[in-house]
């Protein structure tokens, strides 16, 4: 089934460490994005790739950092957390024919 | 850019109400408004979209309705039930360019 994969859903994690977030769509998606989700429940766009070897910074200015090498991959890295980096990370992909967003279901991050 | 105001931030009604949330947007050349819903726990998903060629749409108990000359558009949920808790966002952008622009999320709780 077609579908995108976030992990890990839940991650708790020390100052100071490096993490990856994980996200692979199976669908074939040139485009995918990742936005960071407040308590306050607000979207916040922070990276988009709109092919491999493409990525922009989103509306939000965020100290991690994406990779498109493959269509069906698009980590995200912060390669030292803070507890400022505490929230709810959400990949998205999208096609240009459907035209609407395909979500994850999420990764929550808790730096401590 | 696109601007995406949404209405109200938090919506408390009984089992069997309707519900309805606004938004407006600021860029007329927008043509593609879809709504999502975000249950606990979960990634946003699409359950309605309509474009700038109709004026309503309709699918089963939720329907969309857009004004373009007043720039704003609507959810509009009848017999509503518990189920349908979730916090919904609304969206818009100009096809082509595909990056949605969110409104803020509305919190709907459904009373038994």
């Amino acid at each position: 089934e077609a579908d995108i994969y976030q992990t890990p859903r839940y991650l708790v994690i020390g100052t100071g460490k490096k993490i990856t977030l994980e996200c692979s769509q199976t669908m074939g998606h040139d485009k995918m994005y990742w936005y960071q989700q407040d308590p306050g429940m607000e979207l916040h766009l922070i990276h988009y790739s709109y092919g491999v070897n493409s990525t922009e910074k989103g509306d939000l200015s965020s100290e991690s950092t994406v990779s498109r090498i493959r269509t069906e991959h698009f980590p995200l890295t912060l390669e030292s957390a803070r507890p400022s980096h505490t929230s709810q990370y959400l990949c998205a992909s999208s096609d240009d024919y459907n035209y609407g967003y395909t979500f994850g279901s999420g990764t929550r991050l808790t730096v401590v | 850019g696109e601007n995406v105001e949404q209405h109200p931030s938090t919506l408390s009604v009984q089992e069997g109400d309707s519900a309805v949330i606004k938004c407006t947007y600021s860029d007329s050349a927008s043509n593609y408004f879809p709504w999502y819903k975000q249950e606990l726990g979960k990634g946003p998903q699409l359950i309605i979209d309509i474009r700038s060629n109709v004026g309503e749409k309709k699918d089963q108990r939720i329907a969309v309705t857009l004004n373009k000359t007043a720039k704003h558009f609507s959810l509009h949920i009848t017999e509503t039930q518990p189920e349908d808790s979730a916090v919904y966002f609304c969206a818009a952008s100009i096809t082509g360019f595909q990056k949605l622009v969110f409104g803020t999320g509305t919190r709907l709780l459904v009373s038994p």
